[in-house]
This record gives structure tokens, sequence and C-alpha cells, in this order.
């Protein structure tokens, strides 16, 4: 099996325009999370899902959105991108909401705002 | 606020034994985590920990404290492929993961 998946791998935007990035699973979790990870700070919860059709915020939500239409896929749209969303962003999911539950990761997008 | 703290950077040399400390200080607690992250590749579980004590897994152990808002990760006989940073993470009250900074491991022949 695949597990987790993102695309593109990396990709370098323009200021102000907007952009998708895709992550899909294949291990049928039922949550699913999204990270950003700049150096020097650790991994930061952008938003999460605990299950399909719900979604909420973590620690640093703003500038981003999600969805949840069904199990598989969480896809993260950045409406109007800024320099400052310059990072690695990291997809994760899990069997539970977090609790003790492992969390499994793609292997990240690279995100390049000019 | 919520805090994890570990250090940045630490040099062992292979066949050798490392501990990797990291405190905490969270609104309450649900468990603690310990990852590996490879240069340029995404995290990987090693370990979790939701009661005192010991945990032994082959080489890893890692260790809690609740009292203490400590915990450390035992790495032996270390192995050159062993080179990476290693992120502690708390799930909080929320089950949410607070996750530190990482701790880039670096091992010397």
């Amino acid at each position: 099996t695949a597990g987790i998946t993102q695309a593109p791998t990396s990709q370098i935007l323009a200021a102000g325009r907007s952009m998708t990035l895709r992550c899909t699973q294949d291990m049928r979790h039922n949550a699913m999370y999204w990270y950003r990870q700049d150096l020097g700070l650790g991994l930061r919860l952008i938003h999460y899902s605990n299950t399909a059709g719900t979604t909420g915020k973590g620690e640093v939500p703003d500038g981003y959105s999600v969805s949840r239409a069904n199990t598989d896929d969480f896809p993260l749209t950045l409406a109007s991108a800024v320099p400052s969303q310059t990072s690695v962003y990291f997809c994760a999911s899990s069997d539970e909401g977090q609790g003790g539950n492992e969390q499994f990761f793609g292997p990240g997008t690279r995100l390049t705002v000019l | 606020g919520q805090n994890i703290d570990q250090p940045t950077e630490m040099t062992a040399t292979e066949g050798a034994i490392v501990q990797i400390n990291c405190t905490y200080q969270t609104s309450g607690f649900n468990g603690l985590f310990w990852y590996q992250q490879h240069a340029g590749e995404a995290p990987t579980f090693l370990s979790y920990n939701v009661l005192d004590g010991l945990e032994e897994k082959g080489r890893f152990s890692s260790f809690l404290s609740r009292s203490k808002g400590y915990s450390y990760l035992l790495l032996k006989e270390l192995q050159m492929k062993d080179s990476a940073s290693y992120l502690c993470a708390v799930s909080d009250s929320n089950y949410q993961l607070i996750w530190g900074a990482g701790t880039k491991l670096i091992i010397k022949p």
C-alpha cells in the first residue's frame, strides 16, 4: 500500500496566487492533519479532521482552509499566498483522533512563496 | 503556555549510547511520542509512553516521568544510520500534539 501521498513534491508560487496541496491516504484512517515545519521550530498544526465531514483549526490556521469530503482525501488550500507561508507541509493520518494513536506522515510538500 | 524543550543538537560516536532529553509543560497530558526524522524526509514513529517508566524496543528505549514532566530517548549501539533529528511530542488535554523543535543527532565514526 502507498500509505499517504502528497502532491506536489515541491512548488514555487507567486505571492497572491492560490494553491491546493493534495493529500490522500489508503489506510482508512479516520483522522487526518496538516502541519507546517519551519527551521528551528517544531511541527505546527494548521488544521485537522477527526472524521470525514468534520474539520477543526489547529495552532496556525490563518490563511489556510481544508475540506474533508471523504475518508481518503484532505486537501489544504492557500487562498492568497504570502511569503511567510514558505515552509515544508506535511500531511498525516491516524486511526482515531490524536490521543495515543501513532500518526503516519506523508513525504511532504516543499512550498516557496516569492 | 505550552512548551516542549529538547537540546538543539547532540554528537555521539558510532557504537556508543546517547540519551536525548525532553521536558514539557502542557495543559493536560495524554501521552508522549518520540519520532525520528531523517533530513529531507517525513517523521516516523519510534515510541509512545503514557505511564511512568521505561519502554524498550530493540536498540531504542523511552522513559517517562509524568511528575517531573520529563522524558528521554535512549539509543544504544549507535549506527551511522541513526544520524537524524529526534522529535518529542506531547498529547495535551485536547488530544492535540504539541511538538518540540527536535534534536539533531550527529554520529561520528
